[in-house]
């Protein structure tokens, strides 16, 4: 029972190219969140998502486009690679929304040159 | 809308000692709070959290956190650390009613000396 994974642990890509990471949990939990962690500025969410087919923003959405076609899968892209968006991406899950217990992938650290 | 600060960006203690570290909240309402943690290379982990009632609150670890209505305070405490708590910690903040999001903080870094 893996709980919530994510990959690639390690990515580097280069300014101007897509990049998909993938999240992926097996308690079939309602909601599913995407942040990024940097320096100074803790922990920012992206997009989440109540449901499959149900995505809505967070706080730095621009840039990056979610999808959820299936409960347990919520890929994160971006779609054109900026520096700024060198990070520490994590993925997490909750049963029915933000306000109960949200269970955290080991994060995706991605370098973009 | 809420928002939630952590003003010590690191705190430095000595193993046994005691601990508290600080969470101030903005909020119209009563709000939900949380602690989490997260250990180096990890991802974050509940330790406890305030929806209503009891204003101290027993988490995992041997931590607790007492919400402080007149101050807007949540402040994170352990009466004896180890050095295995040397990790970042999360405060944040939710709104009762919505369930969009919550706000973390910028975090807190423990060190622990020996």
């Amino acid at each position: 029972d893996a709980g919530i994974t994510q990959s690639p642990r390690y990515k580097i890509t280069e300014t101007g190219r897509q990049v998909t990471l993938m999240c992926h949990q097996t308690w079939s939990h309602s909601y599913m969140f995407w942040y990024r962690q940097d320096l100074g500025h803790g922990l920012r969410l992206i997009y989440y998502s109540a449901a499959a087919d149900i995505t809505d923003k967070g706080e730095v959405p621009d840039g990056y486009v979610v999808s959820r076609s299936k409960t347990e899968n919520f890929p994160l892209t971006l779609e054109s690679a900026t520096r700024s968006q060198t990070s520490v991406y994590f993925c997490a899950s909750s049963i029915a929304g933000p306000q109960e217990t949200q269970y955290f992938g080991p994060g995706t650290r991605l370098l973009v040159l | 809308a809420q928002s939630v600060t952590q003003p010590d960006i690191h705190i430095t203690v000595s193993e046994g000692a005691s601990l508290e570290l600080r969470c101030n909240y903005s909020y119209g309402a009563t709000p939900y709070l949380f602690w989490y943690v997260q250990s180096p290379g990890q991802g974050l982990q509940l330790l406890l959290k305030y929806f209503s009632g009891d204003t101290l609150v027993q988490g995992i670890k041997g931590f607790e956190a007492e919400f402080k209505r007149s101050q807007s305070s949540f402040n994170l405490r352990k009466p004896s650390v180890h050095w295995s708590d040397a990790a970042e910690y999360f405060c944040a903040v939710g709104a009762q009613g919505r369930d969009d999001k919550i706000i973390f903080g910028k975090g807190t870094r423990l060190h622990i000396l020996p």
